[in-house]
């Protein structure tokens, strides 16, 4: 079957760094895309991966190996206002998004 | 970028009564429009995809009857909530496939629904 698994909850200190894993299964797969999604509002696009390796995209970074069915979404030099839900979405062979529950990251002062 | 707009963003109905729902994409055209449903701290649920000119596609579970969806042209598509009641309340989510490589999503701000 589909899955896609993320971590619940994490906790990070404004300012410091966090990494936010997640595995996937998929019928096939066409990329792996990250959203964040702030409560109350619809996701926006942060990232998206088909070729393994690192992507950087300012405090952003996005990674993948295919192989392992992994990724993870790293968020640099936190602020208040990234506190958010942070989604791992697949994308299977005909093209569906598979969606994670989503991590709810909270950031403290 | 892509602009998805839905209209209305919020809307509070009486139990029987429809409420519809649109999503337009703003400046590019989608062939296909998804629309989401997503509950108090869960992840989105697709309940089905919407393409332009054929009739959509649901999701398992989902009542076609219930939940009518219109694609009637590449910038418009409507979620038809009727006879609804308050377990149909919820915030729902369309979302369009840009034509870049990426294939992504651009998201509209979402409905909420509440029925009394």
């Amino acid at each position: 079957g589909q899955n896609i698994d993320q971590p619940t909850e994490m906790t990070a200190t404004e300012g410091a760094i966090v990494q936010i894993n997640c595995t996937y299964q998929t019928s096939g797969f066409n990329g792996l895309f990250w959203y964040q999604q702030h409560a109350g509002e619809a996701p926006t696009f942060l990232s998206y991966n088909v070729l393994d390796g690192l992507e950087e995209k300012g405090r952003f970074s996005s990674f993948l190996s295919r192989s392992k069915g992994y990724s993870y979404l790293l968020l640099k030099e936190l602020q208040m206002k990234d506190s958010a839900s942070y989604l791992c979405v697949s994308m299977d062979s005909n093209y569906q998004l598979i969606w994670g529950a989503g991590t709810k990251l909270i950031i403290k002062p | 970028g892509a602009v998805v707009s839905q209209h209305p963003s919020r809307v509070i109905c009486k139990s029987g009564t429809s409420v519809k729902i649109e999503c337009r994409s703003l400046d590019f055209q989608a062939t296909t429009m998804f629309w989401y449903r997503q509950f108090p701290k869960k992840s989105l649920m697709l309940m089905a995809t919407s393409n332009e000119g054929s009739k959509a596609t649901y999701e398992q579970g989902v009542e076609k009857d219930k939940f009518l969806i219109n694609h009637a042209s590449l910038t418009l598509s409507t979620l038809t909530v009727t006879s609804a009641h308050p377990e149909d309340s919820s915030f729902y989510i369309c979302s369009a496939r840009g034509t870049s490589e990426y294939n992504e999503q651009f998201f509209g701000p979402g409905t909420r629904l509440t029925v009394l």
